[in-house]
């Protein structure tokens, strides 16, 4: 079975500054791994998904991620950060080829925070 | 908007109630979900369908009952529930089984159970 493991229930930054919001799994076989927000009374969004190729991964509002295979990690990096990126983001991973149907793992979240 | 509606938004149930909640896709997609998302825990698969049939039953207590009649609504059925059943119940769906891993949530129901 697969776990993820978001390190930080809450991350409080300054508008402007950079963040990092850090993401580790376990998994015996290849997973993909995913990253979603979820914004203030609604549904999850995916904001982007690392399936293969280029280990860094970008979303069109500035975060990217960079998929370490070796330290089984995917941690979500924005260089500057706006009021409007406060969230709940979540990690999560799926096995690759599980076959039909999108069966997710989700770690527990990470409320960013930002300030101004 | 995501094309995947929940209703109610917010339910207050007593224990002894029955109700339902529901959720509509319009993206034509094959495959949905149930998950129950709690304060300070991570997200839960509750129940998966493919094609109306349900692939997944993650050690769901016997008061929640899901029903898929057919590949655009799903309904969560709910029974005499207890307290810690008070969550968010999401609804999402995907395109199974054409490579695109992305789930499309909808924007939940809030359930408080007294």
């Amino acid at each position: 079975a697969q776990s993820v493991t978001q390190l930080d229930s809450q991350v409080p930054v300054f508008e402007e500054a950079p963040v990092e919001l850090r993401c580790n799994y376990s998994s015996s076989v290849s997973v993909y791994l995913f990253w979603y927000v979820q914004y203030p009374n609604q549904g999850l969004q995916l904001l982007l998904k690392y399936l293969s190729g280029s280990t860094l991964v970008e979303s069109i509002n500035g975060f990217e991620a960079e998929f370490n295979k070796s330290q089984t990690s995917f941690h979500l990096r924005k260089p500057s950060v706006h009021i409007s990126d406060t969230a709940e983001y979540f990690c999560a991973v799926k096995v690759m080829f599980e076959g039909v149907g999108n069966m997710l793992t989700f770690g527990g979240g990470t409320r960013l925070m930002v300030k101004p | 908007e995501t094309g995947v509606t929940q209703t109610p938004r917010h339910l207050v149930m007593g224990m002894t109630n029955k109700k339902s909640l529901k959720c509509e896709q319009h993206l034509g997609h094959n495959a949905m979900y149930w998950y129950k998302q709690s304060a300070k825990k991570p997200l839960e698969l509750m129940f998966v369908y493919n094609f109306k049939e349900q692939t997944e039953n993650n050690s769901v207590p016997s008061r929640f009952s899901p029903e898929c009649p057919n590949s655009s609504h799903l309904f969560l059925h709910l029974h005499t529930l207890q307290p810690e059943d008070s969550a968010l119940y999401l609804c999402a769906s995907s395109q199974a089984g054409t490579g695109n891993e992305k789930l499309f949530f909808g924007s939940g129901t809030q359930l408080s159970v007294l």
